[in-house]
């Protein structure tokens, strides 16, 4: 299977407590997404990256969130001092931008963490 | 606070019967996706749509873009239990997804 892939699935968790998900995207895809999404409602915008650049955050990306991309491939977001607020599940998305092209393209995504946060 | 407007927030119906889920926004956006979610997993992708006024038809899916690229519809022919989901529209603007808040369609046998 070559889809974006996330480990864990699932992770349950202390208040207070840090914790750190991993995002493989599609092989050759240069840009990746994350995206939070709770009960009822749709996924939320919180980063992405093209290649190794971070490129935008959103304001709901507080500072005890912090996501990487060392290489351009796999990425990490990592929450540190959870709190119960930040029970979710975290989605992971990638896409192919041509380079010399602007603009937005089709995201795939992942099957998503789910966190519980205690 | 979600950009898209989705409707029906719910729709339950028989096996065979027809449905139309709509996907509404004061914005316009370079190109919009539609989506599949099953509960626990990721959002699948069923279409994007990029120029106004288009029609894209997936078997039994036929996917509008309206022509100021502000809403689209999605609507589904003889509709079967497989096409049980939460359906999600995406506008694309900016380098990220504006998602709304999704239609949850059950199809009864």
């Amino acid at each position: 299977d070559t889809g974006v892939s996330q480990n864990p699935r699932h992770k349950i968790t202390k208040r207070g407590q840090n914790v750190t998900f991993r995002c493989d995207p599609i092989s050759e895809h240069n840009r990746l997404y994350w995206y939070r999404q709770t009960l009822g409602q749709g996924p939320e915008f919180l980063t992405y990256f093209q290649n190794e650049a971070q490129l935008e955050k959103s304001r709901l990306l507080s500072d005890r969130f912090s996501a990487e991309r060392p290489k351009g491939s796999f990425s990490t977001l990592e929450i540190q001092r959870t709190e119960q607020g930040d029970s979710a599940m975290y989605l992971c998305a990638s896409s192919l931008l041509p380079s010399g092209r602007a603009g937005t393209d089709t995201q795939y995504f992942g099957p998503g963490t789910r966190l519980t946060v205690l | 606070t979600q950009l898209l407007e989705q409707s029906p927030q719910f729709l339950s119906i028989q096996e065979g019967e027809n449905l139309t889920v709509y996907c509404n926004s004061s914005s316009v956006f370079s190109s919009l996706q539609w989506y599949r979610q099953e509960p626990g997993e990721g959002p699948v992708l069923l279409v994007t749509v990029v120029t106004g006024g288009e029609v894209k038809k997936l078997k039994r899916l036929t996917f509008q873009f309206g022509d100021a690229r502000k809403d689209s519809s999605l609507h589904i022919t003889a509709a079967q239990p497989g096409d049980t989901g939460l359906y999600l529209c995406a506008g694309a603007g900016g380098g990220k997804l504006q998602f709304g808040a999704g239609t949850q369609v059950v199809v009864t046998p």
